[in-house]
């Protein structure tokens, strides 16, 4: 399987913009990268997924580099509800229904 | 419905005893995943079900013992657990498809075995 490398904890003041790197070196043309977040005593909670172009939802945007070797999850305006882990994922598009397979993730800290 | 319900929330269980954790889901969603947690941990896949059928499991212990009733209910039963065994267990749900969709996960059962 792919892998994904996310830096281990990041900092950020809240309601400003938070950019959340990921590297996925090794991706194949048929892997959608997705983003989750854990919230403390919370299950993860699906935030976005792309495959080559960026995309926007309610909660956050992705950015896809041209090459597809990384991506960036990009909270527009953070607060302290943001405060979580967030999980960078690839999944095989070839596949049916195989499961999540969580890296370290990165710990979010935001500050009032 | 978006929602994955897990119950009971909490548990505390004797290493001899049964018991066993419940997961509903009324999305349509025919894959459905049982997680372990460990504090300060990512999550671990357990099993995986699809179309009420087990599809993998990850060379869990036979005192985990997972059960799909039908396409809205996964159970996993509990037996002669040990103390290590204590952890958040998470349940998902997704389409089959799972890679243009995202999966839903329930807020989990803390299990703590004595």
């Amino acid at each position: 399987d792919a892998k994904t490398t996310q830096p281990n904890s990041m900092e950020s003041n809240e309601e400003e913009p938070v950019h959340l790197p990921c590297n996925h070196s090794t991706i194949s043309g048929t892997d959608y990268i997705h983003w989750y977040r854990q919230l403390p005593s919370q299950g993860p909670e699906y935030v976005i997924h792309g495959l080559t172009s960026n995309v926007n939802n309610r909660m956050a945007s992705l950015a896809i580099a041209e090459d597809r070797k990384s991506s960036t999850l990009i909270l527009h305006r953070a607060t302290l509800r943001d405060a979580a882990v967030y999980y960078c994922i690839l999944l095989y598009s070839g596949g049916g229904a195989d499961g999540l397979t969580f890296g370290k993730g990165t710990h979010l800290i935001i500050q009032p | 419905d978006t929602e994955v319900t897990q119950t009971p929330k909490h548990l505390v269980m004797g290493m001899t005893n049964k018991k066993s954790l419940k997961c509903e889901q009324h999305m349509g969603h025919r894959a459905m995943y049982w997680y372990k947690q460990k504090a300060k941990k990512p999550p671990e896949l357990m099993f995986v079900y699809s179309y009420e059928k087990l599809s993998i499991n990850e060379s869990v212990p036979s005192r985990f013992s997972p059960e799909c009733p039908n396409s809205s209910l996964l159970n996993l039963h509990l037996h002669a657990l040990q103390p290590e065994d204590s952890a958040l267990y998470l349940c998902a749900s997704s389409q089959v498809g799972q890679f243009l969709y995202g999966y839903t996960f329930g807020s989990g059962t803390r299990l703590t075995v004595v």
